[in-house]
């Protein structure tokens, strides 16, 4: 049974490109949840998606970030004209049922590092 | 403004002692808490949890402590190994789902033999 899986694992973009991040969940987990580590820094919650549906997006930037998790395939995180000071990990989390709590936690993947040069 | 606090960078102990790693919050409205580990390279993995209503919680050789009057958790590793060294994450959940958990910014272990 894979784990999540997040691909590229490693993408760098100049700026003003657009970045995609494709996040595969876990076999039988419809909850999927994206979260940026920047540099020094903790895990910082952006959107909580269930399949066609964005549930919460209170930590998205309002601008050039959007995220969808279509009926099949992969969740994608996009980022448009990127700047340098998106230059983070992302990691994507998925659950069997809404949350952490009661699911053992989420079940992270790897991350993808973007770097914007 | 920080609300979930690892003060200690970082925290080196010897194989077979005691790893004490603190966290501090602020906001009273956090319900439950989750402590991660991470590897480099890797995502985080969960460890142990504790609800706001337990003061303890154990899993074969960690426990966590939680002082709510205090806004404080500690995880204990007892007895350290080697393969313990990583990057600790405290995170804490204010919806009773913990749909979007917050997450402190991780003090790095090291367990040397």
């Amino acid at each position: 049974n894979a784990g999540v899986m997040q691909n590229p694992r490693h993408l760098v973009r100049r700026r003003g490109q657009e970045a995609r991040l494709r996040c595969s969940p876990m076999k039988g987990h419809s909850h999927v949840y994206w979260y940026r580590q920047l540099p020094e820094e903790g895990l910082k919650f952006m959107v909580y998606l269930q399949k066609e549906n964005i549930i919460d997006e209170s930590g998205m930037p309002k601008e050039r970030f959007s995220a969808e998790f279509p009926k099949e395939g992969p969740s994608i995180l996009r980022i448009q004209q990127v700047v340098r000071g998106d230059s983070a990990a992302y990691f994507c989390a998925s659950s069997p049922r809404q949350g952490a709590l009661g699911n053992y936690g989420y079940t992270f993947g790897s991350g993808t590092r973007l770097t914007v040069v | 403004d920080q609300q979930v606090k690892q003060n200690s960078p970082s925290l080196s102990v010897q194989e077979g002692r005691i790893s004490i790693l603190n966290c501090d919050y602020t906001n009273s409205m956090f319900d439950y808490f989750l402590w991660y580990k991470k590897y480099p390279a890797e995502g985080p993995t969960f460890l142990i949890s504790i609800s706001s209503i337990k003061d303890k919680n154990e899993d074969g050789r960690f426990t966590v402590f939680l002082n709510k009057s205090a806004k404080h958790l500690s995880l204990h590793i007892v007895p350290s190994q080697p393969g313990d060294s990583a990057v600790y994450f405290c995170a804490a959940s204010e919806d009773q789902a913990g749909t979007a958990l917050i997450f402190g910014k991780g003090t790095t272990l090291s367990v040397s033999s």
